[in-house]
């Protein structure tokens, strides 16, 4: 069964660094979407993205974060100056097939910030 | 309550009994969608259920949107102990290009 693949499982990086979080999303898949979720709290949208541009996008996603899809099967998420407050579990889902709007998640990347 | 809110918080049922969770929303929504996920895990995706449905069945998952209450509930039947997890309801917007989850309710299935 296709599924949403993320890489890597677990990052940590220090304060103002730069961080990549990589996603390939279901190959058929035309709506891309980044969530986050702090430890112990609740999944938070970041953005989704759709027809290579950004469909919505929370508070959350201020200047400090980007998305590209820079080919036919990556979707990353960038956050250019990490803060401490950024450590969370990131999930990237997608959805829209043609045929069924369910978002599928990936199993996620745990980014630390120390 | 914000949008997406589950109650209750957490659950203890014996393995056999059957586990119900609601889910409470504020905006008009798409479509309401449940997951899954277990401790550190991904979200699984469980079932969707769209504004103009009112019951669909998966399973041993059944799933009620009631949007006159602006309310969803999640019915497990048989609860094994493999069910022992978080399930979280979500709403799609209108727009259908975001999901507003809710806080979760944590299910303990005891064997």
């Amino acid at each position: 069964e296709p599924e949403v693949t993320q890489t890597p499982s677990h990052q940590v990086t220090q304060m103002g660094q730069e961080v990549i979080l990589r996603c390939v999303p279901i190959s058929n898949h035309l709506y891309f979407y980044w969530y986050r979720q702090i430890l112990g709290q609740k999944v938070e949208f970041l953005v989704s993205f759709y027809n290579n541009e950004i469909s919505e996008k929370s508070e959350i996603f201020d200047d400090q974060f980007s998305v590209e899809r820079p080919d036919g099967s990556n979707f990353t998420l960038k956050i250019r100056s990490t803060k401490l407050e950024d450590s969370a579990m990131y999930f990237c889902a997608s959805s829209g097939d043609g045929s069924s709007y369910e978002q599928y998640f990936g199993p996620g990347t745990r980014l630390t910030v120390t | 309550s914000q949008q997406g809110e589950e109650d209750p918080q957490a659950l203890s049922i014996q393995e056999g009994e059957n586990a119900t969770m609601n889910c409470s929303y504020k905006t008009s929504i798409n479509n309401l969608q449940w997951y899954r996920q277990n401790s550190g895990r991904g979200l699984v995706h469980l079932i969707l259920i769209r504004s103009n449905e009112r019951e669909k069945h998966s399973g041993r998952l059944r799933v009620t949107l009631d949007t006159s209450k602006k309310s969803s509930s999640l019915l497990i039947t048989a609860s094994r102990a493999a069910d022992t997890a978080s399930y979280f309801c979500a709403t799609e917007n209108n727009a259908g290009n975001m999901l507003t989850f809710g806080g979760g309710t944590r299910l303990m299935v005891k064997p």
